[in-house]
């Protein structure tokens, strides 16, 4: 079965600087991968999505990367704000083309 | 276009009780799909209904059910509640239905659920 992983529960860095998280996946070839934010008490929130063929997507300070033949995803935050705190969630779908099946998410701490 | 609410937000219950939960997809979307999240765990998928036909199911327990009406909001029941029970049920919608690959998901606030 697909197995997906982010390589670090946490993630501390000071205001101003790039923030990277890290998605790898195993067992599967996903069609796209996406990446979701989750703030404390709420459900998850859509950010980004990235398909086989795109090498890199880009959303205001946001950038995604997938090389599918590692077989992972990069996420990038550039010049990251205190409000950028928050669990950051990578995701691909089932077979079934029905389920997202997600990472168990990166929590992020901006300091000022 | 008001988003997925889910009712409701919290909930105490005991063990071998049952509870129902209910979630309004966002209009227009006809996919639901339930999640649970532990901390343990994280999101795990629960199933998902189209046009009220479960269409795929996750790794969990017959105690765990769902329904889709025809206006598409969607409820889930777990019977026979047990303390790992505990977690954020989140309900998600979508409107494209998965004949093609894209599979973005919008989701609601939870409901929080306590067994005691």
């Amino acid at each position: 079965s697909q197995k997906i992983e982010q390589n670090s529960e946490a993630l501390n860095i000071q205001e101003g600087k790039t923030a990277t998280l890290t998605c790898n996946y195993t067992n599967y070839s996903p069609a796209y991968l996406q990446w979701y934010r989750q703030d404390p008490g709420r459900g998850p929130v859509f950010l980004l999505l990235i398909r086989e063929n795109e090498k890199e997507k880009r959303k205001e300070r946001l950038k995604v990367t997938f090389d599918t033949t590692l077989k992972q995803s990069l996420f990038h935050i550039t010049a990251s704000q205190p409000a950028d705190s928050a669990t950051y969630l990578c995701a691909l779908d089932d077979q079934a083309g029905t389920a997202l099946i997600f990472g168990k998410g990166t929590t992020l701490s901006v300091s000022s | 276009k008001a988003g997925v609410t889910q009712t409701p937000r919290y909930l105490i219950k005991t063990r071998g009780q049952q509870v129902t939960l209910s979630c309004s997809p966002i209009s227009g979307h006809r996919s639901v799909s339930w999640y649970q999240q532990t901390p343990g765990q994280g999101l795990q998928f629960l199933f998902e209904y189209f046009s009220e036909t479960q269409r795929n199911k996750g790794n969990f327990p017959g105690r765990f059910s769902g329904r889709q009406f025809s206006n598409s909001r969607s409820e889930m029941n777990v019977s026979t509640l047990e303390l790992g029970d505990s977690a954020l049920y989140l309900c998600a919608s979508r409107e494209i239905p998965g004949t093609g690959r894209e599979n973005t998901q919008y989701f609601g606030p939870g409901t929080r659920l306590t067994v005691l």
